[in-house]
C-alpha cells in the first residue's frame, strides 16, 4: 500500500538556520508529492508540488523541495528559517485521485 | 476570491448523537474530498464527491456518510458518535480532471469533540 513516512516527530531550529525536512514515500509508479504546512488552529496550506521534470521544485515562502527517486524522498529544505516558519509540515503523496498523508513534522524555531 | 469555507468552526457532541458539517469549495473548483484527522496525525481520505456522487471512499465506516449539491458545496455526515470521532476535519476542494485533482486547496477545518 502507498504510505508516505516523516522520520523526525519534532525538529528545532534557530532563526537564521538552514532547514531541512526528511519525507520518504512507497508507491510503486511516478509519485505526485506535495508538501504542506499548518499552523496552529488552521488549514492546511499548499508550499510546492511536483509531478514530473525538473526535481528540484520551488515554492512558496521561500521552500524548495528535492525529488530522489533512488531514494524514495522528497526532502523539504529552506535555506534561512524565519520564526513565522514554526508550524507543523505535512509531505502527501497523489494516489487514485486522494492524498496519502504522513503523520508530520512539527517545527520550533529558537531566537 | 474566496477560498476553501468550512462551518462550523468548532463543535461538541454527545456519543450516540449525529453531527453534519459543512463546506463550500474554491471558487471554480467542482471536486470536494474530506479528511479526518485526530490529534497527533496526518490527514486520512474519508471520501470524494464529485458531480454530486461519492466517487471514492477511504476506510470509514458507513456512520460516515456525505452530499455534494448542485452549487458543488458538500456536507460530512457521522452518525452513532463514538469518542473516537474526535477529531478536526477537513475539507478540500479540487478541479476533477487530469493531476489537476491532487491540487487540492484545504479550508480551516472544523473541530469536533465528543464527550
Amino acid at each position: 500500500a502507498q504510505s508516505v513516512t516523516q522520520p523526525d516527530i519534532h525538529i528545532t531550529v534557530s532563526e537564521g538556520a538552514s532547514l531541512e525536512l526528511r519525507c520518504n514515500y512507497s508507491y510503486g509508479a511516478t509519485p505526485y508529492l506535495f508538501w504542506y504546512v499548518q499552523s496552529p488552529g488552521q488549514g492546511l496550506q499548499l508550499l510546492l508540488k511536483y509531478f514530473s521534470g525538473d526535481t528540484l521544485v520551488q515554492g512558496i515562502k521561500g521552500f524548495e523541495a528535492e525529488f530522489k527517486r533512488s531514494q524514495s524522498s522528497f526532502n523539504l529544505r529552506k535555506p534561512s528559517v524565519h520564526w513565522s516558519d514554526a508550524a507543523e509540515y505535512f509531505c502527501a503523496v497523489g494516489v487514485t485521485n486522494k492524498l496519502v498523508f504522513g503523520a508530520g513534522t512539527i517545527l520550533r524555531v529558537k531566537s | 476570491d474566496a477560498g476553501v469555507t468550512q462551518s462550523p468552526t468548532h463543535l461538541i457532541k454527545t456519543r450516540g448523537q449525529q453531527v453534519t458539517l459543512r463546506c463550500s469549495p474554491k471558487s471554480g473548483h467542482d471536486t470536494v474530498s474530506w479528511y479526518q484527522q485526530a490529534l497527533g496525525q496526518g490527514p486520512q481520505f474519508i471520501f470524494q464527491y464529485y458531480e454530486e456522487e461519492e466517487r471514492q471512499r477511504g476506510n470509514f465506516p458507513d456512520r460516515f456518510s456525505g452530499h455534494q449539491f448542485p452549487n458543488y458545496s458538500s456536507e460530512l455526515n457521522v452518525n452513532a458518535l463514538l469518542l473516537g470521532d474526535s477529531a478536526l476535519y477537513l475539507c478540500a476542494s479540487s478541479l476533477r480532471s487530469g493531476r489537476a485533482v491532487y491540487e487540492q486547496y484545504f479550508g480551516p477545518g472544523t473541530r469536533l469533540t465528543v464527550t
